[in-house]
């Protein structure tokens, strides 16, 4: 079995400040874990992936991932928002397996003030 | 983009009747999946596909159906729609070990 929690449903941060949305795992395997994004009306755009290389994960639009095995975390970060990151972002887990399938944390929404 | 289309795109209907939504592929992935999207809920998965003919339920199936008889078409049918499937549906496509494309969605209004 595998689960997503993200804390809080809302996190609002000044432009410029940095960014931290949090993920926290529960998997019986090793896991894959992935942050996604969505803006209004929109589908999912994937932001990065980790994939058992390397822990410190670089995705796109400035945002990066630790992976924390003794922390079952994967929390996101970016060094200085920008009002275009203002959007939902979502945390999934999958197995490794062929068939694995994803499992999505609730989302947390992102706003950024001028 | 992957090539991912869903259609309608918007669909408003009234309780009882049936209702098929579409998803589309042009990149050949051989899984495909169907997830509705609801406020607090995050995104939860309703049925997918491993192959043409092959599909498996999710973890919230019930009222669902669903068929897959090319590679490219993945169609969710609301048998008798309820009030409780006005969601948001999305699908989405991958080769398995990899991360998930998602299409546009599709907005159902159930009245």
């Amino acid at each position: 079995a595998q689960s997503v929690t993200q804390l809080g449903s809302h996190v609002s941060v000044s432009e410029g400040a940095l960014v931290l949305l949090r993920c926290n795992y529960s998997s019986s395997v090793p896991p894959y874990l992935f942050w996604y994004v969505q803006y209004p009306n929109q589908g999912l755009q994937l932001l990065l992936k980790y994939t058992s290389a390397a822990t410190l994960v670089k995705g796109i639009n400035g945002f990066e991932a630790e992976f924390k095995k003794s922390e079952t975390s994967f929390h996101l970060t970016k060094p200085s928002a920008h009002m275009s990151d203002a959007a939902e972002y979502f945390c999934a887990v999958s197995g490794i397996g062929a068939n694995s399938k994803l499992t999505f944390g609730k989302g947390i929404t992102l706003s950024v003030r001028p | 983009d992957a090539g991912i289309t869903q259609s309608p795109r918007h669909k408003v209907t009234e309780t009882g009747t049936p209702v098929t939504l579409r998803c589309h592929q042009t990149e050949n992935h051989r899984y495909m999946y169907w997830y509705r999207q609801d406020p607090g809920h995050g995104l939860r998965l309703i049925h997918y596909s491993y192959g043409v003919k092959d599909t498996d339920k999710g973890e919230v199936s019930d009222g669902y159906s669903v068929s897959r008889s090319k590679t490219e078409d993945f169609l969710l049918t609301l048998e008798s729609a309820t009030s409780s499937q006005t969601s948001v549906y999305f699908c989405a496509i991958s080769e398995g070990l990899a991360e998930q494309f998602f299409g546009p969605g599709t907005r159902l209004t159930v009245l």
